[in-house]
């Protein structure tokens, strides 16, 4: 147990909504990551919070947004949903802005129809 | 580019030794790092090199770093039935620790 909590654990929706997902981090890590897994994109970077600040940014789309919260749980928001969005999101996180290690959470399969 | 390849399968035979070989794109990396992932689990650190080394041995792990050839392996040692598992290895893009761009991924599987 990485002591990193995601939730829902899966989800399923359809084409064109919305959904939250959220991370809680371990006690203590200030820093926050939003992964994305997929079977054609593999395993890929889309956003770092730092203490409630967006610090990095990787590939995300225009249409996903997250925002980290004053008592460091994250949310990551993805919008107008597309078959192609169906894949695993990892929360990871971290003690400070640049820790080398990075603690990942169990994952929230999101499976778009 | 930013991109992290490594073979997509390896078997090997419980005991003997498993190498898994992974090439990055960017000779800026501080870091290179290999990632364990279990069925249905998140990713979980191994084991990370500073690029300015040529070897790092923890217990049964052993990664090599050919800088040069921006050329990644790890080692396991006496491979377990426990190691079976999707292995990443990951550069720090751009030498910002903070983003780490991820290998396709190996799948090992050990064979009893």
């Amino acid at each position: 147990d990485s002591g990193v909590t995601q939730t829902p654990k899966h989800l399923i929706t359809a084409t064109g909504q919305r959904v939250t997902l959220r991370c809680s981090p371990r006690s203590g890590d200030l820093s926050v990551y939003w992964y994305q897994q997929s079977l054609d994109q593999g395993l890929q970077f889309l956003i770092q919070y730092y203490n409630g600040e967006e610090r990095a940014k990787g590939n995300i789309l225009e249409r996903f947004s997250a925002q980290q919260f004053p008592d460091l749980h994250s949310e990551l928001n993805l919008s107008s949903l597309e078959l192609g969005d169906s894949a695993l999101y990892f929360c990871a996180s971290s003690a400070s802005l640049d820790s080398l290690d990075r603690f990942f959470g169990p994952g929230t399969r999101l499976t778009v129809l | 580019g930013e991109d992290v390849e490594q073979s997509l399968f390896l078997s090997v035979r419980e005991g003997d030794s498993s190498v898994i070989n992974c090439t990055y794109t960017d000779s800026s990396s501080t870091y290179l790092y290999w990632y364990k992932q279990e069925p249905g689990a998140g990713l979980q650190l191994l084991t990370y090199i500073f690029s300015n080394m040529d070897m790092k041995q923890d217990q049964r792990l052993t990664v090599l770093l050919n800088k040069k050839d921006k050329h990644l392996s790890l080692r396991i040692a006496d491979t377990q039935t426990g190691d079976s598992a999707i292995y990443f290895c990951a550069e720090s893009y751009g030498g910002a620790t903070n983003k780490l761009i991820f290998g396709t991924g190996t799948l090992l599987a050990v064979q009893p």
